[in-house]
């Protein structure tokens, strides 16, 4: 069965509009998540990853004030698209961390598409 | 995370065993070898991974060069359910280790 649970599955926006992604570990307590991005027929790339109870760390070229990332337990951390613009259309997907050889699961992705 | 190199695209015949190449020469020796597969809007999902000896489970198995510089995920009787990008990944045996993807191999079951 699942392990991550990501919602929603897919958005439509307006421009302007701020957008909230949930990443759910059902069955561990993830003390860290990965937040990724993929452009159409393009590989993921990492945005940031956070960690419960502390700030979360963002790769180089992400704005940390535009995707904001909210890690408040071991079983949720959520990322808010803030003030959506179309180029900001995108599949986001989680991960949450594991310990050494684990495999490490995704959520099943966000498709945000703004108008 | 060690650098890998993947054909970017390969055909299979429905029922055969689709054999996906991965180099990784840079590799160092406390990195594992982890395949995932990504199907078209989905997250992408684990199929196997290994250190330096062969592994095998219910999706695949994985064939690791004793130099531990390439390797090769064997998908035994593909299926069309098989169509998917393939990423081939080294990362250490490191706690909460993020995940580097390359661009993968695009494999296509043909009927």
């Amino acid at each position: 069965g699942a392990v991550v649970s990501q919602h929603p599955s897919w958005v439509i926006c307006k421009s302007g509009t701020s957008v909230k992604i949930e990443c759910r570990s059902l069955d561990f307590q993830a003390t860290t998540m990965f937040w990724y991005r993929q452009f159409p027929k393009q590989s993921l790339m990492l945005m940031a990853t956070s960690n419960e109870g502390s700030k979360a760390t963002y790769e180089q070229g992400v704005e940390k004030d535009k995707f904001l990332i909210n890690h408040a337990s071991l079983t949720l951390s959520t990322l808010t698209v803030t003030s959506a613009h179309p180029e900001d259309s995108s599949f986001y997907i989680c991960s949450p961390g594991r310990g050494a050889n684990e495999k490490l699961f995704f959520g099943s992705g966000t498709q945000l598409s703004v108008l | 995370d060690a650098k890998t190199t993947q054909p970017p695209s390969m055909d299979c015949a429905e029922g055969r065993a689709a054999n996906l190449p991965c180099n990784h020469s840079t590799i160092s020796g406390n990195e594992y070898v982890y395949w995932y597969r990504q199907i078209h809007s989905q997250g992408p999902q684990y199929i196997i991974h290994g250190l330096k000896n062969n592994e095998t489970n219910e999706m695949a198995s994985l064939i690791i060069t004793e130099d531990r510089k390439s390797s090769t995920l064997i998908l035994p009787h593909a299926t069309l359910r098989d169509t998917a990008v393939y990423y081939c990944i080294g990362a250490s045996n490191f706690g909460n280790e993020k995940l580097t993807f390359g661009t993968g191999t695009r494999l296509t079951i043909i009927p």
